[in-house]
């Protein structure tokens, strides 16, 4: 089944520490995103790549980073710069063309929980 | 900037009550549409979406909703609740312009009664 697949579900990190949060697709899908959901503040983009070996910033990309080295794999870090990392993180792909008119695809999450 | 405002954030009803969703978006341009729903435990799925054309869009599970452009409201809908569509339920709005980037609003928490 094509889908997206994001590991760990559950991930608990010291404070301090950087982490990487993996996303990988299969539907040969051109864009991928990150986004952090909060509870009552709905999902708030933190970077977004239409094409392999670029990206660009979102709304609240200060303390992530990001790789966009293959197709399928838009990988998250996580820094200690991030002053509030303990959120539920989602990651998502749309196909090739107008992002516009896309749906988005979700994967089923990452928990982070910093200590 | 573009926004989303989601009126309620919490909504409780008993099964066979009538629902609907407040959603409305701060964009002059022209927009494309979205719901979004979480079930528990599983993914971010689309509802239903609107792009052009007849305002009134239908969707999966007897959702709905209607576009109307001078009030800058895309209110979700549905006659007749059940249990298991207990979720959140997320609005989000594309600029037609603006590529890539979709705005989310901060959703809403749907509880039906048995």
């Amino acid at each position: 089944d094509g889908g997206i697949t994001q590991s760990p579900k559950y991930l608990f990190r010291k404070e301090g520490q950087n982490v990487t949060l993996s996303c990988e697709q299969n539907l040969n899908h051109d864009a991928m995103y990150w986004y952090r959901q909060d509870p009552g503040q709905g999902l708030r983009l933190i970077y977004y790549s239409q094409i392999v070996n670029d990206f660009q910033k979102g709304d609240i990309a200060e303390g992530y980073s990001v790789s966009r080295e293959k197709k399928e794999s838009f990988p998250l870090t996580v820094t200690s710069a991030q002053k509030n990392p303990t959120a539920f993180y989602l990651c998502a792909s749309t196909p090739s063309g107008t992002g516009a008119y896309n749906e988005q695809f979700f994967g089923p999450g990452t928990r982070l929980t910093v200590l | 900037a573009q926004s989303v405002s989601q009126h309620n954030h919490h909504v409780i009803l008993s099964e066979a009550a009538s629902l609907e969703l407040g959603c409305n978006y701060s964009y002059g341009g022209t927009v494309n549409l979205f719901w979004y729903v979480q079930y528990p435990g599983q993914h971010l799925q689309l509802l239903l979406k609107y792009f052009s054309g007849d305002p009134l869009v239908k969707g999966i599970k007897g959702f709905e909703a209607e576009f109307i452009k001078s009030k800058f409201s895309f209110n979700l809908r549905k006659p007749s609740v059940q249990w298991s569509d207990t979720a959140e339920y997320f609005c989000a709005v594309n600029a037609r312009t603006g590529g890539f980037k979709t705005i989310f609003g901060a959703g809403t928490r749907l509880f039906v009664k048995a």
